[in-house]
């Protein structure tokens, strides 16, 4: 089974442009979650869909949004970006949402904003 | 709330030698489950154990083993053998529902 896919692997925009990033899950998964990883600050979620449909938001502003499309392919889009959206942004799938279920990470996508 | 503390920022290990990863949570769920994923320098994050809430038998995934404190809500990872390729970032996370909530990590650091 092919797993998590991210793309673009790296980005570089500048300050006040908007941004989308895609993640395809491992085939049959239906949710995905988002995540921003910066140094000491661990990883923050961001938000989780599941069939299509936002489940749960982390605290971020509205900047940040995401969809899931019918395949469960899902993307994130920032507009208006900040120097202090540099991260690292993880996707990861998982089958179900709940459970014991562990969550399977893509190799994310490095946006700096210059 | 729930949090997740970290509170060994980095740690080192000599080869071969033993270690033990710290990490507390705080929630008001009796059903949840705990985590602690690897990432490697520059590669993806995996899976290394997870134990489940309901269990009093601490989880074991070869040299990896985990003391489950449930009063406590302490969930520390042991790691037996230490090998160089056990070189990573360690994350331990914490799910009740569909939420996951992670700690900010332990830098692992592996002595040859």
């Amino acid at each position: 089974k092919a797993g998590v896919t991210q793309t673009p692997r790296y980005l570089i925009k500048t300050r006040g442009q908007q941004v989308t990033l895609s993640c395809s899950p491992i085939s049959g998964h239906r949710s995905v979650s988002w995540y921003q990883q910066t140094p000491g600050q661990g990883l923050q979620f961001l938000f989780e869909y599941f069939s299509e449909t936002q489940r749960n938001k982390g605290n971020f502003p509205g900047r940040f949004s995401g969809r899931q499309f019918s395949n469960s392919r899902s993307e994130m889009n920032v507009s208006t970006l900040e120097l202090g959206d540099s991260a690292l942004y993880l996707c990861a799938s998982s089958s179900r949402t709940g459970g014991r279920d562990e969550q399977y990470f893509g190799p994310g996508t490095r946006l700096t904003v210059t | 709330a729930q949090t997740v503390t970290q509170s060994q920022p980095e740690m080192s290990v000599q080869e071969a030698e033993t270690v033990t990863l710290s990490c507390t949570y705080d929630t008001s769920e009796s059903d949840y489950y705990l985590f602690w994923y690897k990432q490697p320098p520059s590669r993806q994050m995996i899976l290394v154990i997870r134990q489940e809430a309901y269990k009093q038998q601490n989880a074991t995934e070869n040299r990896f083993s985990v003391n489950f404190q449930k009063a406590a809500k302490s969930f520390s990872l042991k790691i037996s053998d230490s090998q160089l390729g056990d070189a990573a970032m360690y994350f331990c996370a914490y799910r009740a529902g569909n939420q996951f909530y992670f700690g900010t990590g332990t830098s692992l650091t592996v002595i040859p």
